[in-house]
């Protein structure tokens, strides 16, 4: 079974700055889609960014970017000129064959002014 | 934009009590999914529905049933409330795959923070 692990409940940043939120999973699978979605407090759960399996290009979405290491499973996320407003949990995500999602624990990113 | 409102933000019930929990979206998504969302946990699947009256069991669907009578919405239901069913619960939305949208990303609602005392 497919299993995604987040080793940091927690990271903070000094605004302005970048941070890495690291991800990696466990797969057999050859194609997949993997994502990040970003949970602001008491707010709604909005997707950040996704990344096909298949293409070997990273992800970027403005300030977001992806690290995609396919052999090492390995699905980091980069957010650079850190804002206020990037304050959230941060999910990681696999989709499996059957479209389903298999979620990461979380990391809780602080924004230091 | 894709909308998805669940019908109570906060919810406070007893042990023993039925609860339900409603999911309206309104982007005619076939996909509907509930999550229960606890610390270093992250999310987990409970049910989730391809179809109208159609559901299938996630990982952790004990204690819990689902209703999907409309395309648009999706009742979680709690037959008699446990105090480990305290916990947030999130309702998710996404059309099935296509060639133009192959990812089928999942749209949340707010969620719903239910207490059972």
């Amino acid at each position: 079974a497919q299993t995604v692990t987040q080793s940091q409940p927690e990271m903070s940043v000094q605004e302005a700055e970048t941070v890495t939120l690291s991800c990696t999973y466990d797969t057999s699978e050859s194609d997949y889609y993997l994502f990040w979605y970003k949970q602001p407090p008491s707010r709604q759960m909005i997707l950040v960014i996704r990344q096909e399996a298949y293409k070997q290009q990273n992800a970027t979405e403005n300030r977001f970017s992806v690290n995609f290491q396919k052999a090492a499973k390995s699905f980091s996320l980069k957010i650079s000129d850190s804002q206020l407003g990037d304050a959230a949990m941060y999910f990681c995500a696999y989709r499996d064959s059957n479209y389903q999602l298999i979620w990461g624990a979380g990391t809780k990113l602080i924004i230091k002014p | 934009d894709v909308k998805v409102t669940q019908s109570s933000r906060y919810l406070v019930k007893r042990t023993g009590e039925k609860v339900f929990l409603e999911c309206v979206q309104d982007m005619d998504h076939e996909n509907m999914f509930w999550y229960r969302q606890d610390p270093g946990l992250g999310l987990r699947l409970i049910y989730f529905s391809y179809d109208v009256k159609m559901k299938e069991k996630g990982d952790i669907p004990e204690g819990y049933s689902v209703s999907r009578e409309k395309k648009e919405r999706f009742s979680l239901i709690l037959e008699s409330a446990s105090t480990n069913q305290t916990s947030m619960y999130l309702c998710a939305s996404s059309l099935y795959p296509t060639a133009t949208t192959p990812h089928n990303e999942q749209f949340f609602g707010p969620g719903t923070r239910l207490t059972v005392l």
